[in-house]
């Protein structure tokens, strides 16, 4: 069975510290891994797709990285504006659609 | 850009009541879903659909049923709602390739009293 497992559940950084944030996952034929960034009372906002390993994406302050086990959220000099949920997900296999395996999320606060 | 939109950000409605939830998006994706989201259990997924007419049950269907007549709207139906179902409900669509990225929507904050 697919899991995804996300590491730390919750993150505090001081502005400026950089960080990392971990999701492993277990698949059976990687199709991708997305990223998304939530804030509190909305929806999901999608950040980053990663489809081999190897590949690398950034935005901002934000680059994402992956392995055959596992991806990495690196977040650069943040700022309290960077503070929200980061969630990541996997497609599984089906025969119609393509559902997503979500990890459990990690909560990310950064002070002034 | 991807525009998903869910019709209410909050409702209140009452025990036994039917209860609508309305979904549209405007970049003619094949695939819609509704998910429920609460604290602890993240996200799950209550219904998806493929295509007009299709529905396919995720993993909580149960208390739930679905309608997509259109391309661009997915409608999630709470039959007789009870106060379990209270949380926020989220809507997103992909492309049809299972490995596009879903886009969500801003979510309903239902409660049921």
């Amino acid at each position: 069975e697919d899991q995804v497992t996300q590491s730390p559940e919750a993150l505090r950084l001081q502005e400026g510290e950089s960080s990392s944030l971990n999701c492993s996952y277990t698949v059976s034929g990687l199709r991708g891994l997305f990223w998304y960034r939530q804030d509190p009372g909305k929806g999901p906002e999608f950040l980053f797709t990663l489809y081999s390993a190897g590949e690398e994406k950034e935005k901002e302050r934000l680059k994402a990285t992956l392995t055959k086990k596992e991806s990495f959220l690196h977040i650069t000099a943040p700022k309290p504006e960077d503070s929200a949920t980061y969630l990541c997900a996997v497609p599984k296999y089906n025969n119609a659609g393509n559902m997503l395996t979500f990890g459990g999320g990690t909560r990310l606060m950064v002070k002034p | 850009d991807v525009k998903v939109t869910q019709s209410s950000r909050y409702l209140v409605k009452r025990t036994g009541e039917k209860v609508f939830l309305e979904c549209v998006q405007d970049m003619d994706h094949e695939n819609m879903f509704w998910y429920r989201q609460d604290p602890g259990l993240g996200l799950r997924l209550i219904y998806f659909s493929y295509d007009v007419k299709m529905k396919e049950k995720g993993d909580i269907p149960e208390g739930y049923s679905v309608s997509r007549e259109k391309k661009e709207r997915f409608s999630l139906i709470l039959e007789s709602a009870s106060t379990n179902q209270t949380s926020m409900y989220l809507c997103a669509s992909s492309l049809l390739p299972s490995n596009q990225p879903q886009h969500f929507g801003d979510g309903t904050r239902l409660s049921i009293l």
